[in-house]
């Protein structure tokens, strides 16, 4: 089973900075996406397959990396941007595997 | 646009069995090239995918769960259920209904339902 690890855990920034997170799998991996989640409301799809941004979302949203590595960046941050952002990937055996989370709060 | 909805019992009394159903609209679970899939959340805390069944009924589950966790489809209805078996604290969560899409990312997601274990 391959296991995802985020960091940082929390990530503290103003509105308008950059935002970069990390999303190391314990084995290489193909499928791997990022999804935002607000306090009270279920996780919404940014990214798939790595770098593709989901139906609607801004491109102020980016994913990259390959392998092992993978990032999630927000060029710049805007007030509903703050929320808990997870990374997921698939490899069959068994099947989906999330990482652990971080946390984009305001400064 | 697809949407899904969870519903079921909010509260549970342990050693019983957790049921829940998801409604999908907007698309038919007996269509091929997506998954239906169940992932919980224990209040406070990361995503846990508990398994998914495809349009052929196949299914598969997370190891720590497998004993205890029956997905299937109902496409007569056009909706998914799960059943966890002898429930204690612990399975206290958000359960989530998803669907899992070509390329294995989830999208969209249920609204959520808590489901709390108590006598």
């Amino acid at each position: 089973e391959i296991v995802l690890t985020q960091s940082p855990g929390t990530l503290s920034l103003s509105p308008g900075e950059r935002a970069t997170l990390s999303c190391r799998a314990s084995q290489s991996t193909r499928y791997l996406a990022w999804y935002q989640q607000k306090p009270g409301h279920a996780p919404r799809l940014l990214i798939h397959a790595i770098s593709s941004r989901a139906t609607g979302i801004p491109d102020r949203f980016s994913g990259s990396g390959s392998g092992t590595d993978f990032t999630l960046t927000i060029s710049r941050l805007e007030p509903e941007d703050f929320a808990v952002y997870y990374c997921q990937q698939y490899d069959g055996s068994p099947a989906f595997t999330f990482g652990p989370g971080t946390t984009v709060d305001i400064k | 646009q697809v949407q899904l909805q969870e519903s079921g019992p909010g509260l549970v009394q342990p050693l019983q069995t957790l049921s829940l159903t998801c409604t999908v609209s907007g698309a038919s679970i007996g269509s091929g090239g997506y998954f239906w899939i169940w992932i919980r959340q224990l209040p406070g805390k990361g995503l846990e995918w508990i398994g998914h069944t495809g349009s052929s009924g196949d299914s598969k589950y997370t190891p720590s769960l497998k004993s205890r966790v029956v997905i299937s489809l109902d496409t007569s209805k056009n909706h998914f259920s799960m059943s966890l078996s002898s429930v204690t604290a612990a399975d206290t969560a958000f359960y989530y209904c998803a669907r899992g899409r070509p390329g294995f990312s989830v999208d969209p997601w249920g609204q959520g339902a808590l489901v709390t274990v108590s006598s």
